[in-house]
């Protein structure tokens, strides 16, 4: 699976747009990139998933580049609920030997302020 | 609706004592996965299984063992614990073929070993 890079940290006001970028210039053809977050020690979450179009959900929007080389995940409106370390990962959806297992690397830390 | 439930959530083991980590889930899922999170790091899996019956190793095995002889359980088991393994541990499961190939997490259990 491709490696993603992203920021370690990010701020972002509470009801401003979060933007997180996360880079993955080796993606292949058949990889998806996955968001996840995992909000103070509780077990990770996931929020949406893409390919080569943008997606939205109830929780964000992913923007992949043409080149599927970046993407952001965008969260609208972020609340204080939203504080959380956010898992940008890169693998191929279908089934695998080893199922659907991802690698979680360190993420962003968001931190939203009032 | 219960989802992935993992006990114990909190365990303070002596050097060398041995314990299993329950982990169980409701939601009729063929894949099971074990991970383990050290502070400020990421998640790294230990064990997954793709079905009842069926397991291997993720990327950091040594220490540990698992077993699936139902599709609802898979617990693992630590024989000689070590600092080391002073960690937060998650279960994870998800069902074959689904589009997403999403993850659902249990809470997660703290193991300190002293």
């Amino acid at each position: 699976d491709a490696k993603t890079t992203q920021p370690t940290s990010m701020d972002c006001a509470e009801g401003r747009a979060a933007n997180l970028p996360c880079n993955h210039s080796t993606i292949s053809g058949n990889e998806y990139v996955y968001w996840y977050r995992q909000i103070h020690s509780q077990g990770p979450q996931y929020i949406i998933h893409g390919l080569k179009n943008n997606e939205t959900n109830e929780m964000a929007s992913l923007i992949i580049t043409e080149d599927r080389k970046s993407s952001t995940l965008i969260l609208p409106h972020a609340t204080l609920r939203d504080t959380a370390v956010y898992y940008c990962i890169v693998r191929v959806s279908r089934n695998s030997n080893s199922g659907y297992a991802l690698n979680f690397g360190k993420g962003t830390s968001l931190l939203v302020t009032p | 609706n219960a989802g992935v439930t993992q006990t114990p959530k909190f365990r303070i083991l002596k050097i060398g004592q041995s314990m299993t980590l329950q982990c169980t889930q409701d939601m009729n899922h063929n894949y099971m996965y074990w991970y383990r999170q050290d502070p400020g790091m990421g998640l790294k899996l230990i064990y997954y299984s793709v079905g009842a019956g069926i397991t291997d190793k993720g990327e950091v095995p040594n220490g540990y063992n698992v077993s699936r002889s139902t599709t609802e359980d898979f617990p693992l088991r630590l024989e000689l614990a070590a600092p080391s393994q002073t960690s937060v541990y998650f279960c994870a499961s998800s069902v074959a073929g689904a589009n997403t190939g999403e993850l659902f997490f249990g809470e997660g259990s703290r193991l300190t070993v002293l």
